[in-house]
Parts: structure tokens; sequence; C-alpha cells
């Protein structure tokens, strides 16, 4: 089925450093939707993008719809430990779609 | 706004058994909600779309007798995996949608059913 290539798989960094991820696809999306999801739990969502070229920020986190539509990038700034987790990048392909398409996510470890 | 709730959080049961799980969402109305099955490491997995007053949507592959789907008010849908046995054990997810956006799903907690 259609795939989203999420990277890194896993990052290991110190507190306090910024971090990036991006999700990129052959196809068009018309959604883009960002969730962290800790262990034990279902995902949360943090931001969600509905235009190509939007920004958007939620305190430390920024996400971008890819102009392209085919990409979108998540930055976490100035990382805390409760940011741990793993974070998955999910889409719509068209407009009206209610199935949403998943990144594998990003496993994201913070030593302090 | 758009809190998803999950019942029971966790399970354990007898295989040969049935389980039911209850997704509900608690402060809006949601005319479809989804069930998803995710397996340790790994990225979520659709099994079916849930909408209210009618016959679930399956995904390929997932037995619509051994998981069976009810969507019977605008909050509340359940999953029902029937004589579960050891290889249903997994972790168990819904989400649902709000009226205003049919491309956003919020997710419950999720049940961790453990059959033994």
């Amino acid at each position: 089925g259609q795939q989203l290539n999420q990277s890194p798989q896993s990052m290991f960094i110190q507190e306090g450093e910024d971090v990036s991820m991006n999700c990129t696809s052959s196809s068009i999306f018309n959604t883009w939707l960002w969730y962290k999801q800790d262990p034990g739990e279902g995902p949360v969502l943090l931001i969600a993008l509905y235009k190509a070229g939007e920004l958007t920020s939620n305190g430390r986190l920024t996400a971008q719809f890819g102009i392209t539509r085919k990409d979108s990038f998540l930055n976490i700034s100035a990382s805390i430990p409760s940011d741990v987790g793993i974070y998955f990048c999910a889409g719509t392909l068209i407009q009206g779609a209610q199935k949403l398409v998943f990144g594998q996510g990003t496993r994201l470890t913070i030593n302090p | 706004g758009a809190v998803v709730s999950q019942h029971p959080s966790w399970v354990i049961c007898k295989s040969g058994t049935s389980v039911k799980i209850e997704c509900r969402s608690l402060d809006f109305q949601a005319t479809t909600m989804f069930w998803y099955r995710q397996f340790p490491k790994q990225s979520l997995m659709l099994m079916a779309t849930s909408n209210e007053g009618s016959k679930a949507t399956y995904e390929q592959g997932v037995e619509k007798d051994k998981f069976l789907i009810n969507h019977a008010s605008l909050t509340l849908s359940t999953l029902t995996v029937t004589s579960a046995h050891p290889e249903d054990s997994s972790f168990y997810i819904c989400s649902a949608m709000t009226s205003g956006r049919t491309d956003t799903q919020y997710f419950g907690p999720g049940t961790r059913l453990t059959v033994l």
C-alpha cells in the first residue's frame, strides 16, 4: 500500500538540542498530521496542516506542509526530557479522504 | 476538545473467550470512528472504519467475523474480539473525527489485550 517515508527512524540527542524529522512520499497529500505517541498510550495530535506551504507552530514544535505537497517536516526546539517518544507523520491522499496513511515513526531518545 | 476515551485500558482473557472494547468521543459527536491495531515498535495498522448506524468497512485481511464492530451512537463504537487466541494479543487503538474536519483523527489511549 501507499507508504510515507519517515526519517530518521531513531534519534539520540542531548537535552536542549533541536530536533528535525521529515516525511516524504511519491504521492501528493491533501493533509499532513504529526502525532506523538508515548509508551502504552495512543497517539496525540501535535500539529495539523491543511494547505501547501502552511507553517504552523505549537509551542516549541514547528511543522510545515511542503510546497510540492509530497513532504512535511517537524522541528522541535530546545528539547526537554518529556519530548521522548515516537513521532508519527500521517496524511490523507485526496480531499475528503478519511483514511490516514502513516509513516513508520521516529523514535526520539534524549540524554539528560 | 476532541477527547476520545477507551475502556478498558488493558484486559487479560483466556483463549476462546470474547472481549469487548469501547471507544467513546467525550466532547464531540463522531459519525466515523476507526479501529487500529499496533504491534510492538510498529506503526498503526487500520483494521476497519466504523460509521454510525451502518456496517463497518473492514480492511483487506481483517476477519469481520472475528473483529465485530458496532457503532450504535454518535459517541460510541465497540470492537468485540470473538473467540480470542494468543495471536490476537495486541494494542488496539480507536480514533474519531469531528464533524468539522473529515481528514483529522483524534486517538484514544489504547487498549492492551493479552490472550492467555
